[in-house]
């Protein structure tokens, strides 16, 4: 199935806590996972991504964990900023198909 | 800026007007794609193009035509506006086809009434 489902859809935490968005699939041709970033007024930006062949990668104050066996993979923002205020995009590419599917979206307000 | 440029940012259509959102790079990519983004659904793809002269339907491209006559350019095509188009459209490129490395635009937001 050519689907990601993402929760929550929307995110408030405290500045200085972790922000953890949670993506699943089913189709395991998947073999690419970027997370995009979106704020107000503009398209998003890529944020990081990770292959399936690694259980987690970490950038600076963002870190993906994946989980192959239950096809999850997830966001974690440390150290949560208010500029990380922004949707955030899991989305996952079928090479086979080639296809980049994306999930809803995570709207993430991080509060002062 | 190097980047993916769209024009216009906001258009209203009445019903069966119709119009042309513009979409051009300056990146040398290959790769071009037109999404439409709806709220709590994510981005659709509508249509995508692997160079000059080459176009494929995604997702949801009834509706919709496009042309790729360059590589720099890659206009979206409203023959016929209907309010289901209400949306925001993203142009997005790529150098390769991998998934890597989108580079979208700032989007127009349309609204048909």
């Amino acid at each position: 199935q050519q689907q990601v489902k993402q929760s929550p859809q929307s995110l408030i935490v405290q500045k200085g806590g972790i922000s953890i968005i949670n993506c699943a699939y089913e189709n395991t041709a998947f073999d690419y996972f970027p997370w995009y970033q979106q704020f107000p007024g503009k398209g998003p930006a890529l944020l990081i991504a990770i292959r399936p062949d690694v259980s987690e990668k970490k950038e600076g104050r963002f870190t993906i964990s994946f989980n192959k066996s239950a096809k999850q993979f997830s966001l974690h923002i440390m150290d949560s900023q208010p500029g990380d205020s922004a949707t955030y995009f899991c989305a996952a590419w079928n090479q086979g198909a080639q296809k980049l599917v994306f999930g809803q979206g995570t709207r993430l307000t991080i509060n002062p | 800026n190097a980047g993916v440029t769209q024009t216009p940012k906001f258009r209203i259509l009445k019903i069966g007007q119709s119009m042309t959102l513009q979409c051009a790079q300056d990146m040398n990519h290959n790769y071009m794609y037109w999404y439409r983004q709806d709220p709590g659904m994510g981005l659709k793809l509508i249509y995508y193009s692997v160079g000059a002269g080459i176009t494929d339907k995604g997702e949801v491209p009834n509706g919709y035509n496009v042309s790729r006559s360059t590589t720099e350019d890659f206009p979206l095509r409203l023959e016929l506006a209907a309010p289901s188009q209400t949306s925001v459209y993203f142009c997005a490129s790529s150098y390769d086809f991998g998934g890597t490395g989108y580079t979208f635009g700032s989007g127009t937001r349309l609204t048909v009434v």
